[in-house]
């Protein structure tokens, strides 16, 4: 079984609207870490949240949150008031016990329109 | 300076070459990690280095050959490649440790990547 699914290959959104990322994952650990990851054209690949199994509130960084919902095993991106510099590949990865082992989504390509 | 530093930025070679990747890591973190992306494909694991050992190592084909001589520094030396082999290759580093008792996870931190091109 996959890991991590991230089911929008690709998504379109109007400048300075909302956008949600979708992120669901797979593990049975307790303890587990998820991340967002942003891929420019440019290629590297820049950190933009983290949420940790036990914690109680969704993260939130900037114009960046983590919808976080445990039981359903998701961790969907929230990007609020979208810019042009936005457009990226969107990557959802996650991080179990084993610390060695970071498994990534397959993408989101985000464009957003002015 | 930046987090982590990959050299080349760009890479063509032909299959009969000899070269080597190289990342650097200033953050002070004790894992080193290897990635492959190729085009419309997931990122791919190739190596995991903890503490100057190899720890992971995904069925990676023979002519990959990676070098961790200390906790700052990977290499990852290439020889005889195929052309089903041009991607891109991103360094990554992160701290092994649980941050807190609640289970936080240090992220990896990324290079910019060599994008190589075989021919």
């Amino acid at each position: 079984a996959q890991k991590i699914t991230q089911t929008q290959p690709g998504m379109f959104v109007q400048e300075k609207e909302a956008v949600t990322l979708d992120c669901t994952y797979d593990t049975s650990d307790p303890s587990y870490g998820l991340f967002w990851y942003k891929q420019p054209s440019s290629g590297e690949m820049i950190f933009l949240i983290y949420q940790g199994s036990y914690d109680q509130q969704n993260a939130t960084e900037g114009r960046y949150s983590l919808n976080f919902q445990k039981a359903r095993k998701s961790a969907n991106l929230v990007i609020s008031a979208s810019q042009l510099g936005d457009s990226a590949m969107y990557f959802c990865a996650m991080r179990e016990v084993n610390f060695n082992k970071f498994y990534f989504g397959s993408g989101t390509k985000l464009n957003v329109k002015p | 300076e930046t987090g982590v530093t990959q050299t080349p930025r760009h890479l063509v070679m032909g299959m009969t070459n000899k070269k080597s990747l190289k990342c650097e890591q200033h953050l002070g973190h004790n894992a080193m990690y290897w990635y492959k992306q190729s085009a419309k494909k997931p990122l791919e694991l190739m190596f995991v280095y903890s503490l100057e050992e190899r720890v992971e190592n995904n069925s990676v084909p023979s002519r990959f050959s990676p070098e961790c001589p200390n906790s700052s520094h990977l290499f990852l030396h290439l020889h005889t490649l195929q052309p089903e082999d041009s991607a891109l290759y991103l360094c990554a580093s992160s701290q092994d440790q649980e941050d807190n008792l609640g289970g936080g996870y240090s992220p990896l931190h990324f290079g910019n990547g060599t994008r190589l091109t075989v021919t």
